[in-house]
């Protein structure tokens, strides 16, 4: 199994300033995601974090608003930048250490709001 | 397309008694993967539960089975004895097993809100 652990917890931001997640895995992950998860809503992902290279964005999210790294198998961060009203909600980050293994672990999660 | 369908945005349940909360997919390919996780209102996704394609028996996981009709495309989840602290969101998911890199990422479903009431 792997424990992953977040900061902030959560985070009240003015709009227009940028916040950055950090996402760390207790062992090393194959693969590492973001998700955002607006009120009552399901997960969207944001990217995969791919280490040493550039991070692979789902349509609608793109890299200047959302920089992603990976510098290596345990850790990622996740920028918001140039935060509006509407970039309030909770953003994940996941980890599937990949193989023979299906599990796919989440960490607590950061509460984001802009003012 | 792949798609994963929860057709149940809220369900509730007494206390002790059973519940199934209902997943369909949509897939061609062959090997697959079917996820449920729990999201209790503090936030954390819980994962419950997993079954995999090929898989011959249905997946249990304590009070927790995931009733599994291939042919159907339907991947229900089924909580026996319910309790007071089952009260959550609840998401079933999916992985195409054989895809690559990006392709392999979880295709989620809209979730479906439990309530135990006492």
């Amino acid at each position: 199994s792997a424990v992953i652990s977040q900061k902030p917890s959560r985070d009240i931001c003015q709009r227009g300033t940028s916040l950055t997640i950090q996402c760390q895995v207790d062992s090393q992950v194959t693969m590492m995601f973001w998700y955002r998860q607006q009120p009552g809503q399901s997960l969207t992902l944001i990217a995969t974090a791919n280490q040493g290279s550039e991070a692979t964005y789902e349509s609608g999210f793109v890299i200047d608003k959302f920089p992603i790294s990976r510098p290596n198998l345990t850790f990622s961060t996740l920028t918001v930048s140039n935060m509006s009203p509407e970039d309030s909600s909770i953003y994940l980050c996941s980890a599937w250490t990949g193989g023979s293994s299906y599990e796919q672990y989440f960490g607590p999660g950061t509460r984001l709001t802009v003012t | 397309a792949q798609k994963i369908t929860q057709t149940q945005p809220g369900m509730f349940v007494q206390e002790k008694e059973a519940v199934t909360l209902d997943c369909t997919y949509d897939t061609s390919d062959q090997s697959y993967g079917l996820f449920w996780y729990k999201q209790p209102s503090s936030g954390e996704m819980i994962f419950l539960i997993y079954q995999g394609s090929y898989d011959e028996q249905n997946a249990t996981e304590g009070r927790y089975s995931l009733n599994f009709q291939k042919a159907r495309k339907s991947a229900n989840l089924v909580i026996s004895a319910s309790q007071l602290g089952d009260s959550a969101m609840y998401f079933c998911a999916m992985r195409l097993t054989l895809r690559a890199g990006n392709n392999r990422k979880l295709i989620w479903g809209l979730g479906t809100s439990l309530a135990v009431n006492p």
